[in-house]
């Protein structure tokens, strides 16, 4: 596609419940990368694929978060037993080898 | 070490005027500082980049300086305008050992508000 296509763009959930956010990278941009940004903070790493491995995870806060990326391609970050400390807009970038990034507009995720 | 420290945390400036955003950073194996820009409701868009072979790189009225010894590199934008307002967020990285990929390590975002 011609850019990076992040859904849902907002999430509402219980607390306790598992979330899905799926990102759709640019066509052939062989590295994918999740990052959170929270109300008024930077860019916080979680996750980065090379195609469909993910060599470091040390990002990722919790075990209740995981991640995936099929076919090279889609990316899906799960979050289960949502907390409300989970609350912030989940970004997904793409690039191209080590290009520059592009970035989605981002998840939204609101947990009540 | 893999912290990227940016100031100011939010800058008001004329229209005009020359806005100053500051990063500093520790890991002397970063290779790469971009800046990107956010506005509401978008992901960060990449505004200009660096490498540390040089000290200066300008793009129209964006201009980056870097002080490789000092370990600090900065945005300078001239003839600031209503539209530049947005957030701002410096980044660095070093080149990944399996080489295809490159993780960004992000200042916490400067919030810049251009008076019109």
């Amino acid at each position: 596609g011609a850019g990076v296509s992040q859904s849902p763009s907002n999430k509402v959930t219980e607390k306790g419940k598992d979330v899905e956010l799926r990102c759709d990278p640019i066509s052939g941009h062989t590295a994918l990368y999740w990052y959170r940004q929270s109300l008024g903070q930077g860019l916080e790493f979680l996750i980065y694929f090379q195609g469909n491995s993910a060599p470091d995870k040390s990002g990722l806060p919790s075990d209740r978060f995981s991640a995936e990326r099929t076919g090279g391609s889609v990316s899906t970050l799960t979050i289960q037993r949502t907390q409300q400390e989970d609350s912030a807009v989940y970004l997904c970038a793409s690039s191209l080898y080590q290009g520059p990034y592009t970035f989605g507009s981002g998840t939204r995720l609101t947990v009540v | 070490q893999q912290q990227v420290k940016q100031s100011p945390q939010s800058l008001i400036v004329q229209k005009g005027g020359i806005s100053i955003i500051n990063c500093a950073y520790e890991n002397t194996a970063f290779d790469y500082f971009p800046w990107y820009q956010q506005f509401p409701g978008k992901g960060p868009a990449l505004l200009i980049a660096i490498r540390p072979d040089v000290s200066e790189k300008k793009e129209g009225r964006f201009t980056i300086s870097f002080n490789k010894s000092a370990k600090q590199f900065s945005l300078h934008i001239m003839d600031s305008q209503p539209g530049d307002s947005a957030t701002y967020f410096c980044a660095a990285s070093s080149s990944i050992s399996s080489g295809s990929a490159r993780q960004l390590t992000f200042g916490s975002g400067t919030q810049l508000t251009v008076l019109p």
